[in-house]
Parts: C-alpha cells; sequence; structure tokens
C-alpha cells in the first residue's frame, strides 16, 4: 500500500512552453500532497504543499504564479511550470500524507525530471 | 527554520561492510524519517522514528530526541544499498501544515 505515481517521468520542453506534472496517490486518499524540488547531487527542498479543495501554500522564495499547484481531488495534485527556462531545469518530486497507524507519513512520487531547452 | 545536519556526506565501503549514518537536528521535531533514494530517484521510506530504536531485516535506526540527533544502521551491505540515504524531520511550517525538511544526504556507495 501508500503507492504514489507521478506522470510523466520525464519531459523536455522549449522554453516558453508550460508543462504539467501530476502526483496521485493510487491506493489512498490524499488530503494533503506536498511537491519538493531536487537540484543535481542536492537535498530535496518543499516548494509548496497542496490541500485539497484549498489553494497551495508556497515556501519562500518560492513564485506561485510561476508554480501552479492544484489539488482538485483526493488522490490527484497537479503542478504546472508556466513559462519555463533553463533555469527551472531540475528533478521535481511529490508526496502524500498518509495516515499510518497514529502518524503521518509521507510517501513519494518517482519524481519527474524536467529539463527546459 | 530548523536546520538538518547528515554525516559523513559520501561513504564508499566493501560489500559485506557495516556502516552508521548520523543526522543532527537543530530543534523539536515531531517526527523523523530515514529515507533512501535509489540511483534513479526513487525515495523509499525506510523508518519513521520520532524516539527509540526500530530495526527491519539488516537496517536499524535509533533516535535520540533529547540530543537532537538520529542515526540509521546498515549491517553486512550489499550493492543495491548504494544511493544517498536522507534523514527529514517533521515541524509546524507558519501556515500550519506539518513540514518534512530534508537533511544534507549521506551517498552511498557500495563496492563488490
Amino acid at each position: 500500500g501508500a503507492v504514489v505515481s507521478q506522470h510523466p517521468s520525464w519531459v523536455i520542453c522549449k522554453s516558453g512552453t508550460s508543462v504539467k506534472i501530476e502526483c496521485r496517490s493510487l491506493d489512498f486518499q490524499a488530503t494533503t500532497m506536498f511537491w519538493y524540488r531536487q537540484f543535481p547531487k542536492q537535498s530535496l527542498m518543499l516548494m509548496a504543499t497542496s490541500n485539497e479543495g484549498s489553494k497551495a501554500t508556497y515556501e519562500q522564495g518560492v513564485e506561485k504564479d510561476k508554480f501552479l499547484i492544484n489539488h482538485a481531488s483526493l488522490t490527484l495534485s497537479t503542478l504546472t511550470v508556466t513559462s519555463a527556462h533553463p533555469e527551472d531545469s531540475s528533478f521535481y518530486i511529490c508526496s502524500a500524507h498518509r495516515l499510518t497507524g497514529d502518524n503521518y507519513e509521507q510517501y513519494f512520487g518517482p519524481g519527474t525530471r524536467l529539463t527546459v531547452t | 527554520g530548523i536546520q538538518v545536519e547528515q554525516s559523513p556526506p559520501d561513504l564508499i565501503l566493501q560489500e559485506g561492510a557495516n556502516s552508521t549514518l548520523r543526522c543532527n537536528f537543530s530543534d523539536s521535531v515531531n517526527n523523523l524519517q530515514w529515507f533512501h533514494q535509489n540511483p534513479w530517484g526513487q525515495l523509499i521510506n525506510l523508518f519513521y522514528i520520532p524516539s527509540g530504536t526500530k530495526q527491519n531485516g539488516r537496517l536499524s535506526a535509533t533516535t535520540v530526541a533529547t540530543e537532537r540527533y538520529s542515526l540509521l544502521y546498515i549491517s553486512s551491505s550489499q550493492t543495491t544499498d548504494s544511493g544517498v540515504y536522507f534523514c527529514a524531520v517533521s515541524s509546524i511550517s507558519n501556515f500550519g501544515n506539518e513540514k518534512l525538511t530534508f537533511g544534507t544526504g549521506t551517498r552511498l556507495t557500495i563496492i563488490p
């Protein structure tokens, strides 16, 4: 149990275009999902928290108009990188909160590698 | 915000060796998780361990919350253990959400 999928697993796009990444919890419902960004050989940095049915909350320094997040159902959150530029190239990872026993644990998707040319 | 430091940053071991990875954090936390990121980028949950000791096969973890550190032990290393190990601590964000802050990671390479 606790499987999270992401689509696509990799994408190459031209500068100025927009890219949508989907994150799905396959076997559980997730009222809260998270989006992270990871640069090569670095740690994961939280970008935003996605709450089902309400607006996402963004971490300091993350442009909400550039990284649009929608959490329309209990199993799906999407991240749209608008007007992508080469500096947006990165590994984007989502996770979903799941109640396991008495605790909330995060389960991670396989990631999406974005390359902007 | 909370700081999470891991040591060592890199570790190269022969297959069959044992290792200890350390995670230090700067403030009280609600919980702590250990993850293994495989070479393809997938993060795999290893332990949810806000305090105490847990074991799962060749892996075990201990968190001493009062002293703000956690240790991950890997015994009889195998090449499939290679990858990056992250600890992540949970705290409440300014928005009232529980958020994970990831450590700096330890890159483990097991040589056959």
